[in-house]
């Protein structure tokens, strides 16, 4: 079965510092993606990153990377220069290729940014 | 272009009644998938569509049904609401199904009394 772990459940980054979340993942399918999302107090569900896993390079985008570990089985959220916007919970999630997968997500990361 | 829509953003119920969730796609895209989270949690698969055609269906009773139209919209139906169903209902939609990411809407935000 899929799993997903997020092992920190509340983290306090000072403003402009950089910022790894946490991720590893279970699965037994060869062809499967990994996905980070930002949800604000507000609710809504923000999509920041895609990895797939045959991608040979770490995604990039903007200020965020994925530190993609395969054999770890480990996908880790890296916020560079962190910013007061940035604080609200974070979700790792990941998806097989099979007709009947479904996402499944992680507990997530509720990240504090100090001014 | 709009994002993934849903409606309405509140409702209040009480127990016994149901209740009928509605998500617009982003343009062109062809699948949408509904998620439950309830509060401190991360979501929960409840369905997929894709070309109007179930996909995929997550550990939920029968209670709950979906559907999608030809326009690729969907709805979400929940019936016999129990106060366990109060929860954050989301929709997200993808270009196709499979290891694509997922856009999400800003959710229906559902109290049950």
């Amino acid at each position: 079965a899929q799993k997903i772990t997020q092992t920190q459940p509340g983290m306090f980054v000072q403003e402009k510092e950089a910022v790894t979340l946490d991720c590893t993942y279970d699965t037994s399918d060869p062809s499967y993606g990994l996905f980070w999302y930002k949800q604000p107090s507000s609710g809504e569900m923000i999509f920041l990153i895609y990895q797939g896993s045959y991608d040979q390079q770490n995604a990039t985008e903007g200020r965020y990377s994925l530190n993609f570990q395969k054999a770890r089985k480990s996908a880790n959220l890296v916020i560079s220069a962190s910013q007061l916007g940035d604080s609200a919970m974070y979700f790792c999630a990941m998806r097989g290729k099979n007709r009947d997968d479904k996402i499944i997500f992680g507990k997530g990361t509720r990240l504090h940014i100090l001014p | 272009d709009a994002g993934v829509t849903q409606s309405p953003t509140h409702l209040i119920k009480t127990r016994g009644q149901q209740v009928t969730l509605r998500c617009s796609p982003i343009s062109g895209h062809k699948s949408v998938s509904w998620y439950q989270q309830v509060l401190g949690q991360g979501p929960q698969f409840i369905f997929q569509y894709y070309e109007k055609e179930e996909r995929g269906r997550g550990n939920f009773p029968d209670r709950f049904s979906a559907r999608q139209f030809p326009n690729y919209s969907s709805e979400l139906n929940v019936n016999a609401l129990l106060l366990g169903d109060s929860a954050l209902y989301l929709c997200a939609s993808g270009l196709e199904w499979g290891v694509q990411p997922q856009h999400f809407g800003d959710g229906t935000r559902l109290s049950i009394l």
